[in-house]
């Protein structure tokens, strides 16, 4: 079975700084999704970033970018110029890709705090 | 603008009644939803898919009978609480995918359930 796991609870980082969230998977397949979702203390759920498990090449979105190693099977996050915007629980998630399956596999999440 | 609507954002109910939960795909169809359950600050944990036209697809250890789900419509599927204890309250969550592919999942508000 598939499992996600984030050894992070919680992190802080100081506004206009970087922070790193880290995420190790474990997967016997060899072609899915891999993904950060961002909930804030609103509860919903949003897309930060995907990544496609048979691309090589690090996904980024403007601030946010991934670390990849499907070797390892590590999926970090990286946030450049952290806003207060930013605060927020940050969830990592696997995906199979292909077929029907479309249920997502979380971590238990990481806690962003943002210090002004 | 929002690609899924869930309803009602929050009810309380007492101990040996039914909620009803409605998850409604906007401006598309959708044959497969999913609904998760998150607990007070942990991740999200799928129940149990949902799939228009045929029976729900639940999760090991989620009870079908207390869990009812129907997926009447291509746009609408509802989680029924049944006989509610106040070890269901939690937070409960719909997820839908637009388009072909599964490329990326939406997400519905969420209802917090809480039974008295």
């Amino acid at each position: 079975a598939q499992t996600v796991t984030q050894s992070q609870p919680e992190m802080s980082v100081q506004e206009a700084e970087t922070v790193t969230l880290s995420c190790t998977y474990d997967t016997s397949e060899s072609d899915y999704y891999l993904f950060w979702y961002k909930q804030p203390p609103s509860r919903q759920m949003i897309l930060v970033i995907r990544q496609e498990a048979y691309k090589q090449q690090n996904a980024t979105e403007n601030r946010f970018s991934v670390n990849f190693q499907k070797a390892a099977k590590s999926f970090s996050l990286k946030i450049s110029d952290s806003q207060l915007g930013d605060a927020a629980m940050y969830f990592c998630a696997y995906r199979l890709r292909g077929g029907s399956q479309g249920n997502l596999i979380f971590g238990k999440g990481t806690k962003l705090s943002v210090k002004p | 603008g929002a690609v899924v609507s869930q309803h009602p954002s929050w009810v309380i109910c007492k101990s040996g009644t039914s909620v009803k939960i409605e998850c409604r795909s906007l401006d598309f169809q959708a044959t497969t939803m999913f609904w998760y359950r998150q607990f007070p600050k942990q991740s999200l944990m799928l129940m149990a898919t949902s799939n228009e036209g045929s029976k729900a697809t639940y999760e090991q250890g989620v009870e079908k009978d207390k869990f009812l789900i129907n997926h009447a419509s291509l746009t609408l599927s509802t989680l029924t609480v049944t006989s509610a204890h106040p070890e269901d309250s939690s937070f409960y969550i719909c997820s839908v995918y637009r388009g072909a592919g599964y490329t990326e999942a939406f997400f519905g508000q969420g209802t917090r359930l809480t039974v008295v």
